[in-house]
């Protein structure tokens, strides 16, 4: 099956600093999505990218299909972006990487 | 839209009940649902996925007879735990996705209901 490698698999930041987290693939894949887990467990879907960039407020992400990678930028960060970011791809099914606990400190 | 619904939230259980998960699409027609579990600090690890009236497919390792899924309409799938013991306690979440069917724009997106939290004792 796939394999996915995120990267890194915690982070620290003050507040207002910017980050990137990256998820790699063993194959190509044509579902790629990134959530963010919430304290209660909720998985929140951030981008549904298989490929390109997309944009939404201070996040954004770009997928290069070719290369089998994914990063999301997470700018002017903030603390209620703490929390637990997941990449998931695959084709008919999702595959689930580690993780990336994301620390946003005041 | 692309709502996705669980209940129970959580559930307590003694060893050797039985205990079912109801898992909803509220506003889109799920083609296909998902079965998840995660174990505390650990990623998601897919159980099985269903389709509206097939039978399940099982992920390797996972026992077919101990997690029943039933999938018997386009916005509805359940997860039975059978005979539960301690270590089936985790977090287990359900997704749905349409398929691009009927022509909405989410395609293969899959969405996340909040899960079910079971504690065996």
């Amino acid at each position: 099956g796939i394999q996915v490698e995120q990267s890194p698999p915690d982070l620290i930041l003050q507040e207002g600093a910017n980050s990137t987290l990256r998820c790699n693939f063993s194959d190509s894949v044509n579902n790629l999505q990134w959530f963010h887990q919430n304290p209660w467990g909720q998985l929140i879907n951030l981008f549904y990218i298989p490929s390109g960039t997309k944009q939404n407020g201070r996040l954004s992400a770009t997928t290069v299909a070719t290369e089998r990678y994914s990063l999301l930028y997470i700018s002017s960060s903030q603390t209620t972006d703490s929390g637990v970011y997941f990449c998931a791809g695959g084709y008919s099914t999702l595959t689930f990487g580690k993780g990336t606990m994301l620390l946003v400190s005041p | 839209g692309a709502v996705v619904s669980q209940h129970p939230s959580w559930v307590i259980c003694k060893s050797g009940t039985s205990v079912k998960i109801e898992c909803r699409s509220l506003d889109f027609q799920a083609t296909t649902m998902f079965w998840y579990r995660q174990f505390p600090k650990q990623s998601l690890m897919l159980m099985a996925t269903s389709n509206e009236g097939s039978k399940a497919t099982y992920e390797q390792g996972v026992e077919k007879d101990k997690f029943l899924i039933n999938h018997a309409s386009l916005t509805l799938s359940t997860l039975t735990v059978t005979s539960a013991h301690p270590e089936d306690s985790s977090f287990y979440i359900c997704s749905a996705t349409s398929g691009g069917a009927s022509g909405n724009q989410w395609g293969d997106e899959q969405f996340f209901g909040p899960g079910t939290r079971l504690t065996v004792l």
